[in-house]
């Protein structure tokens, strides 16, 4: 399968505690980006990358959130002292330059 | 501010109908307009995209209508089919921009 790929598909921890997700892009693509998608909501922008560079963050990136891409090919997204209000999917997508593929998201539960 | 609105909600429609699901937008540096299809659990796949420098494009059963002057666009499902049943975002994308900017999506349920 050459789609973009996420792992866990599926993480349920407590509050308080840190998680941390990875992305793996299309191969030959180098503009990754997160998203979070909240039920019966549209997905909303988080944070950007082209290449290994991070170039543009949303304002619903509060200081517990961390993203990175070390080598511009996978990503990881670290989400420290969860709340509860972290539930959600958390979405990926690369693109070459304009459209953007979508992976199948990692659904976070925050009890 | 929702920069893309969509509507309606929800609709239903009967196996060999069409479903139409409207979008509109604010910002003019909006360039770039794809159509979304999400199944419950799933990310969304993308559908069909299009330009303004085009007033229509279609794609099998598929047909996005664009009007440029009154910052709207639509997609069109022809022939709807149960297996068409899923939720249905529409984006935007400025040029040269990072981020799409979502509708708030639209459930489409066939009938059979």
């Amino acid at each position: 399968d050459t789609g973009v790929s996420q792992d866990p598909r599926h993480k349920i921890t407590k509050r308080g505690q840190n998680v941390t997700f990875r992305c793996d892009p299309i191969s030959e693509h180098n503009r990754l980006y997160w998203y979070r998608q909240t039920l019966g909501q549209g997905p909303e922008f988080l944070t950007y990358f082209q290449n290994e560079a991070q170039l543009e963050k949303s304002r619903l990136l509060s200081d517990r959130f961390s993203a990175e891409r070390p080598k511009g090919s996978f990503s990881t997204l670290e989400i420290q002292r969860t709340e509860q209000g972290d539930s959600a999917m958390y979405l990926c997508a690369s693109s070459p330059l304009d459209t953007q593929y979508f992976g199948p998201g990692t659904r976070l539960t925050v009890l | 501010q929702q920069q893309v609105k969509q509507s309606p909600q929800s609709l239903i429609v009967q196996k060999g109908g069409i479903s139409i699901i409207n979008c509109a937008y604010e910002n003019t540096a909006f360039d770039y307009f794809p159509w979304y299809q999400q199944f419950p659990g799933k990310g969304p796949a993308l559908l069909i995209a299009i330009r303004p420098d085009v007033s229509e494009k279609k794609e099998g059963r598929f047909t996005i209508s664009f009007n440029k002057s009154a910052k709207q666009f639509s997609l069109h499902i022809m022939d709807s089919q149960p297996g068409d049943s899923a939720t249905y975002f529409c984006a935007a994308l400025k040029a040269a921009g990072n981020k799409l900017t979502f509708g708030g999506g639209t459930r489409v349920l066939v009938k059979p």
